[in-house]
């Protein structure tokens, strides 16, 4: 298994409400990340967990919230968003734990409107 | 701070014409460098890398070889198919080992 699944593929949400993202890998990689992409841009870091453990935080809003509850999984707990916030967030896996030559292994993103 | 620059788009290239999508750096020490292709509705995928000066990477038909002396990744591929259309995004990896730095991204239409 190659894969990084997310889900949901799509998301509309109000700007009240509580919503989470999931993301999944099964390849037995230490590190995992959240990126936001905004139409026609790169992707932009958001944050980095290495072996479970916040390691960068890119001065992320509150009203993103990550939680990595095991190895495998990765979570962006969202909420009170703005309608700016909306973009494609993107999860994505690597083997080590943030040696520079490492391979990152994208999921296909959520596609996240905030109304 | 390390930053990626690439070629604006879009491309536009018809089936069987050669690509080269230029990229230049600016990072301290010795960068990673990395080509991502990203297709329509989809995440990245790594096209290929390179860690180390004068370092080729290939796949898939594509090349880029690392150039120290003028800061530059940029990627060529001979003959190009409507399944290249996409866009690619160049980026280093530098001192802080798990934080990729991207290029703008540049969007490449092949018409058959």
């Amino acid at each position: 298994d190659t894969e990084v699944t997310q889900t949901p593929k799509h998301l509309v949400m109000g700007m009240t409400n509580k919503k989470s993202l999931k993301c999944e890998q099964h390849m037995g990689h230490r590190a995992m990340y959240w990126y936001k992409q905004k139409a026609k841009k790169p992707p932009e870091l958001m944050f980095v967990y290495s072996y479970e453990k916040l390691s960068i935080n890119e001065s992320v809003p509150s009203r993103f919230s990550p939680e990595c509850p095991n190895s495998s999984l990765l979570n962006l707990h969202l909420h009170a968003l703005q309608p700016e916030d909306s973009a494609l967030y993107l999860c994505a896996s690597s083997q080590g734990a943030g040696g520079a030559h490492e391979k990152l292994f994208f999921g296909s993103g959520t596609q996240l409107s905030v109304l | 701070g390390d930053s990626v620059t690439q070629m604006e788009g879009p491309v536009t290239l018809s089936e069987e014409a050669f690509l080269t999508i230029n990229c230049t750096y600016t990072a301290t020490g010795y960068p990673s460098l990395f080509w991502y292709v990203q297709y329509p509705g989809e995440g990245l995928q790594l096209l290929l890398k390179a860690t180390k000066a004068d370092d080729k990477g290939s796949n898939k038909g594509f090349e880029a070889t690392y150039r120290k002396e003028t800061t530059s990744f940029h990627l060529e591929k001979g003959s190009v198919q409507v399944s290249d259309s996409a866009v690619y995004f160049c980026a280093l990896s530098g001192a802080a080992g798990n934080k990729l730095t991207f290029g703008g991204g540049t969007r490449v239409l092949v018409k058959p």
